[in-house]
């Protein structure tokens, strides 16, 4: 059991617009930044959004974050082939003194 | 460019020991925090353990806490993972990685780079 929640599957066609949301609480997602992480299939992790909102270089603005309270979730605009992947939210929990992982949620692009 | 190699995954039977070590370039070491963080096969990502910019404050998962030890060598830009006591559900790929932020509140915030991963695999 995860300590953010994220829904283990969500689906989209080309070029449609799919959101994953990551449910947390006061003390990880309310009171510290949340990042997204993107897992292709055989691959390491690849850093999609840092603190909250802002995108590394190199990733494209079809994907987007967004915080409110202790929820944040995920955006991603003209869904393409190659989003198909799994999607981490992560945030550091003052009372663990650790960094909690949702569980992940499957893209899969139809 | 910022990287970060993992080393010294391997078989090995449980109770006995395992030193990963990931090698950090591209970038200055002694400034940020770095993380261990593991994934069992087919399942999700798990944060195992954080060492600040400097060495100073340490960090571990319940789940490792008092068999594993983190620790950074600063001359020698690597970072470490010491795996004492291994159980069958260690088993994992380790992925080293670089917190977002320099100094000292880097660990408060997430990872930006990872490295490729390392396998371990506990089975007698």
């Amino acid at each position: 059991q995860s300590v953010l929640t994220q829904p283990p599957s969500a689906s989209g066609t080309p070029g449609q617009k799919v959101t994953i949301s990551c449910s947390g609480s006061s003390s990880n997602i309310g009171s510290n930044y949340v990042y997204w992480y993107q897992q292709l299939p055989g691959t390491a992790p690849k850093l999609l959004i840092y603190r909250n909102n802002q995108r590394p270089s190199g990733v494209p603005d079809r994907f987007s974050g967004s915080k409110s309270g202790t929820s944040a979730s995920l955006a991603i605009s003209g869904l393409r082939s190659e989003d198909e992947a799994d999607y981490y939210c992560a945030a550091w929990d003052d009372s663990l003194s650790g960094v909690v992982f949702g569980g992940g949620t499957k893209l899969t692009v139809l | 460019q910022v990287q970060l190699v993992e080393s010294g995954g391997g078989g090995v039977q449980p109770g006995r020991s395992l030193r990963l070590s990931c090698a950090a370039s591209g970038f200055t070491f002694s400034s940020y925090g770095m993380h261990w963080v593991r994934q069992a096969p087919g399942k999700g990502l798990e944060w195992v353990a954080v060492i600040s910019y400097d060495g100073s404050n340490k960090y571990y998962a319940d789940s490792v806490k008092g068999r594993f030890t983190i620790s950074r060598d600063k001359s020698k830009n690597t970072l470490y993972l010491q795996m004492n006591s291994l159980r069958a559900e260690d088993t994992a790929v380790y992925y080293c990685a670089k917190v977002d932020l320099s100094g000292e509140f880097g660990i408060l915030y997430g990872m930006d780079v990872w490295g490729q991963g390392t396998t371990v695999t506990v089975s007698s």
